[in-house]
């Protein structure tokens, strides 16, 4: 079945970076787009980033342009956000999210990204 | 990112209908339709409705949605216990190349 695996959460200091990886299994993942989404604690969903299957193709909220830059590998079935120049409103469970025909069809567990001095 | 405009709580009794409604525009639930997610405590969201009425497999026939222009409806039925959660809709917004969200419903049974 389908499985999106996040990692590379942590607890990192204002300004600071990290990378998150999503590993994808269960499916052909160089066929779908990708997304990242975000929750922060307490609050609602907010859209992050998204790629084409391909690659070819980013596109990214306000809150985070320039800042934050989404990759793939599709022979690796692996997903990336490197997020730089992180501030603490950056602080959200960042959600893995596969797009099918049915909209934001899979969802990972999250990993928790915490901007704290 | 402009979003989505649902209210931020309902709250039902045990085996009652409850209406959700998610208020977007024409470039987003108004031109593709929405989709619900249902989310849990500690959990990620889980897709319940994609483009407006159809059900992922496994996902009740209690479960129906609906949309009137710019607005999406998720209508729940004989609600129970589990049913208690946070509601989102969502939509691809074509005229900021985006995914907006809702910012969530409360439903309490």
């Amino acid at each position: 079945q389908v499985q999106l695996v996040e990692s590379g959460g942590g607890v990192v200091k204002p300004g600071g970076s990290l990378r998150l990886s999503c590993a994808g299994s269960g499916f052909t993942f160089s066929d779908y787009y990708m997304n990242w989404i975000r929750q922060a604690p307490g609050k609602g969903l907010e859209w992050v980033s998204y790629i084409s299957s391909s690659g070819s193709a980013m596109y990214y909220a306000d809150s985070v342009k320039g800042r934050f830059t989404l990759s793939r590998d599709n022979a690796k079935n692996s997903l990336y956000l490197q997020m730089n120049s992180l501030r603490a409103e950056d602080t959200a469970v960042y959600y893995c999210v596969m797009v099918t025909a049915n909209g934001l069809d899979y969802w990972g567990q999250g990993t928790l990204v915490t901007v704290s001095s | 990112q402009a979003g989505l405009t649902q209210p931020p709580s309902v709250s039902k009794g045990l085996r009652q209908t409850a209406t959700l409604t998610c208020t977007g525009n024409s470039s987003n639930v108004g031109n593709q339709g929405a989709l619900w997610l249902q989310q849990h405590q500690g959990h990620p969201p889980k897709l319940l409705s994609y483009w407006n009425n159809n059900r992922p497999s496994g996902i009740s026939e209690r479960l129906s949605a609906s949309r009137s222009g710019d607005t999406a409806s998720l209508t729940i039925t004989g609600l129970q216990p589990g049913d208690e959660a946070d509601y989102y809709c969502s939509a691809w917004d074509s005229s900021l190349s985006a995914w907006v969200f809702g910012g969530g419903t409360k439903l309490t049974v």
